[in-house]
Parts: C-alpha cells; sequence; structure tokens
C-alpha cells in the first residue's frame, strides 16, 4: 500500500512568512496527525483530525498555527507567521482508527532564518 | 497527563552485543505502548505495540519489548545487534480511552559498530 504522502520535504523562509504543508494520507485511513518534532526531541502531537473534524488541538499554537481536512482526506497545516522556534520536523501521521498504529510520513523540515 | 521517560540518549554497541533501551511511562490508567524506529533517511515505522495479553511483546528484526504494568515501564531488547540497527527509537504512550493522544518520549540514538 502507498504510505503517508508528504510535501513538501524541505522548506527555507524568513521569520515572519507564511508556510504551508500538505499531507495524504494512506487511502481509508479515518484518523490524521500532525506532528512537530524539534531536533533533539521526540515528535509532539499538534492537532488530530478523525474523517473531517478536529478531535485534540489542545497542543497546536492557535495565534500562528491552523489546519484544516475539509473533505476528510488531506490535510494542510499552515504557520503565519512563522517564528525561529518553529524550526523543526512536520511530520504527518495516519491510522484506520483514533489509536491504532500510527504510519509516519517523511516530514518537512522547516528552517527559519 | 502521561509522559514518557527514554534513559539513554545515545547508546554504542559493537555487532553482537546484547541491547536493552529503558522506557517508563507516567499515567494512573490502561495505556497502550508502542516503540517505533526511524533509520537514517527514513520515516518513522512501527517496530512493536502492545494493547493487552501477554506482556512480553515480539516485534520485527528480533526485537521484544516487555510490558512490567507495576514498574511503569516497557523496555525494549535484543539479544544480537546487527550494524543495520543503528537508528533512533522512541518508545510512545497512549491512554485506552477517548483522548488517545499519543505521546513520544525523546528517543535514544543506536550506533553499532560493525
Amino acid at each position: 500500500e502507498a504510505g503517508v504522502a508528504q510535501s513538501p520535504r524541505y522548506k527555507i523562509i524568513e521569520k515572519r512568512q507564511s508556510v504551508a504543508f500538505w499531507c495524504n494520507p494512506i487511502s481509508g485511513h479515518a484518523t490524521l496527525y500532525w506532528y512537530q518534532q524539534i531536533l533533539g526531541q521526540g515528535p509532539k502531537l499538534l492537532i488530530q483530525f478523525q474523517n473531517n473534524g478536529v478531535v485534540d488541538d489542545s497542543q497546536l499554537p492557535k495565534d500562528r498555527f491552523s489546519a484544516e481536512r475539509l473533505k476528510g482526506v488531506d490535510s494542510t497545516l499552515k504557520i503565519q507567521p512563522a517564528k525561529l522556534e518553529d524550526s523543526a520536523v512536520y511530520l504527518c501521521a495516519s491510522s484506520q482508527e483514533n489509536g491504532q498504529p500510527q504510519h509516519f510520513g517523511d516530514g518537512t523540515r522547516l528552517s527559519i532564518l | 497527563a502521561q509522559s514518557v521517560s527514554q534513559h539513554n540518549h545515545h547508546v554504542i554497541l559493537s555487532e553482537a552485543a546484547s541491547l536493552e533501551l529503558g522506557c517508563n511511562y507516567s499515567y494512573g490508567g490502561t495505556v497502550n505502548l508502542f516503540w517505533y524506529v526511524q533509520y537514517p533517511g527514513q520515516h518513522l515505522q512501527l517496530l512493536l505495540k502492545y494493547f493487552s495479553g501477554d506482556p512480553l511483546v515480539k516485534g520485527i528484526k528480533g526485537f521484544e519489548a516487555e510490558f512490567i504494568k507495576s514498574k511503569f515501564s516497557f523496555n525494549l531488547r535484543k539479544p544480537s545487534v546487527q550494524w543495520s540497527d543503528t537508528a533512533e527509537y522512541f518508545c510512545a504512550v497512549n491512554a485506552q480511552g477517548s483522548a488517545r493522544q499519543l505521546t513520544f518520549g525523546s528517543g535514544t540514538q543506536l550506533t553499532v559498530l560493525p
């Protein structure tokens, strides 16, 4: 089966600019996750969708981060405006249902100058 | 809130040595436990999982982990490592129930010397 697809793989922007990441989960997976992984740390959940509804966004900095999964399939994560501390790898994952093992994409490595 | 601790940030072993990576979690209720692995240049992938039943679980590539509820631990083991096991290993936990947010440890970088 095809894995979780993410784009772009790398992105370099200046602080205060905006950026968007895209994720296409494994076909049929109802649950989609966005994680932030800062260098030297484990992934931290930003937001979790069940189909097109938000299950958990308690750790999403909502003043600058937004995410949507309008048709319950692919998803976009946006940062506007970016700060230096947003430099990280942004991972997308999906699972058949909430609580089941997650399948991860390759991630987008974001560097803020 | 749940949390996960991985005791070793970097482990260096020679081929054929035995491996044990520590993982402890804090959560008062019933949990599901996972070990994920990230090989150089690849995405995170599931190594093994524990949901219920036999506390000794076997995963891919000869890895196993034992859930010890009284110690809140889920240590990863392999009797004889290979150079190809060089990777970063993450322990993760989610609570059984409605929330089920997956919480990761900070990871252990394993380097196996040929």
